[in-house]
């Protein structure tokens, strides 16, 4: 079955620096979903990615895909308390339901 | 448009008591899931719908039933609570089962004493 490692797997960064989460899949990428969560709250999509070498971005956040490494990352620009939170990957499989990572818990200090 | 909804936010049950959790959606969406979350786990998929009438079972399934008898409603039941049972659940909905979104409801706090 597929395993998705996040890393790290938590992080506090002082507000206006920079940031980035990674995501390694054991197997083969099909897509690469991004999710955030609020505490005591849902998960809230933020991006998918679907070819090798795609990125896409939103706001101060930017997600990639390569796919030779099984890996995406997802970046954050200038930090804000808003982006706190914990941050998912989750992977199709090709067939199957989602599977998840465990999760990379963001706190954001002034 | 509500989305996905769960209910109740919050449940406290003792070990051996049934109950069932409620998922509907109002998108018209053929897929649901439902998943648990625990510290340290992350998200597990328990059991899963492509369509009315079909289920499947996910990673963790025991302990739990389902049913999908229309496409908005996906209840999960608990026939008897233990507490490891206790948990985040979560349910999910998407267009189709595969390279679909998922979108997600508020989740279900459920301590078993």
């Amino acid at each position: 079955s597929q395993e998705l490692e996040q890393s790290p797997q938590s992080l506090i960064v002082q507000e206006g620096k920079n940031l980035t989460i990674n995501c390694t899949s054991s197997k083969t990428l099909y897509g690469l979903y991004w999710y955030k969560q609020k505490y005591g709250e849902g998960l809230i999509f933020l991006m998918m990615l679907q070819k090798g070498g795609e990125e896409k971005s939103h706001e101060k956040i930017t997600a990639k895909l390569d796919e030779k490494k099984q890996q995406s990352s997802l970046h954050i620009t200038a930090s804000q308390p808003s982006h706190a939170g914990t941050y998912l990957c989750g992977a199709d499989p090709g067939n199957t339901p989602l599977v998840f990572g465990k999760g990379t818990r963001l706190s954001v200090i002034a | 448009n509500a989305g996905v909804t769960q209910t109740p936010k919050f449940q406290v049950l003792k070990t051996g008591q049934s109950m069932t959790l409620q998922c509907a959606q109002d998108m018209n969406h053929e897929y649901m899931s439902w998943y648990r979350q625990d510290p340290g786990m992350g998200l597990r998929l328990i059991h899963y719908s492509v369509g009315a009438g079909i289920t499947d079972q996910g990673e963790v399934p025991n302990g739990y039933n389902v049913s999908r008898s229309t496409t908005e409603d996906f209840p999960l039941r608990l026939l008897s609570a233990a507490p490891s049972q206790t948990s985040v659940y979560f349910c999910a909905s998407s267009y189709g089962a595969t390279n679909e979104k998922l979108f997600f409801g508020s989740g279900t706090q459920l301590s078993v004493l």
